[in-house]
């Protein structure tokens, strides 16, 4: 069964240092999307990716994000300069259409700790 | 004002039982609902859409109320490995989760 791949399953950063996840989505998805969840708290949108730009993003998604697809396959969120506040779970998504009207699928969350 | 809005829970029930979970939503422009199960550290996991009519997949029945904005979902005949968060989430530009409902199932 095709699947969302995210690599690293974990990663501890200093506060200040630049941090890069990746992303594999399902190879005939078109839609792409971050969303990340606080320990203990909900799963929040930040970004939703389509035709190589971005098509949405939330008040979370400011300057210290950006969102990449570099190659026919990856799928990459860099956070510039991480904060204390960025330790969460980071879920890559994707979806053959657009996700209000359809299934999305996630990838296992890439954990980021930032000391 | 929360999107979406659940009941935490935790509810604790033994096997075999039928328990329900409720949601309200606050955009009466959202087009379409559904309920997600994130198992613990998890990614969350499609468990069914839910529509007007009220559908049913199995054990699980899910109503939506567009004049009350609420969304609903029913586990009948609950199973251990039914133990997880039950998140409600609503569709607008993006998919908007609650927080989740925690269902612990014993035996």
């Amino acid at each position: 069964e095709p699947e969302v791949t995210q690599t690293p399953s974990h990663q501890v950063t200093q506060m200040g240092q630049e941090v890069i996840l990746r992303c594999v989505p399902i190879s005939n998805h078109l839609y792409f999307y971050w969303y990340r969840q606080i320990l203990g708290q909900k799963v929040e949108f930040l970004v939703s990716f389509y035709n190589n730009e971005i098509s949405e993003k939330s008040e979370i998604f400011d300057d210290q994000f950006s969102v990449e697809r570099p190659d026919g396959s990856n799928f990459t969120l860099k956070i510039r300069s991480t904060k204390l506040e960025d330790s969460a779970m980071y879920f890559c998504a994707s979806s053959p259409i657009l996700g209000d009207t359809g299934e999305l699928f996630f990838g296992e969350g890439s954990r980021l700790t930032v000391l | 004002r929360k999107e979406v809005e659940q009941d935490p829970g935790p509810f604790n029930v033994p096997e075999g039982a039928t328990v329900a979970f409720n949601c309200t939503y606050s955009n009466s422009a959202s087009q379409s609902f559904f309920w997600y199960r994130q198992d613990c550290r998890k990614e969350p996991k499609l468990l069914m859409s839910v529509y007007s009519s009220g559908n049913e997949d199995g054990r699980f029945t899910a109503q939506l109320n567009r004049a009350s904005q609420y969304i609903s979902l029913l586990i009948r005949d609950s199973k251990l490995s039914d133990s997880a968060t039950y998140l409600c989430v609503s569709s607008g530009y993006a998919l908007n989760f609650g927080k989740g409902t925690s269902l612990l199932v014993t035996p």
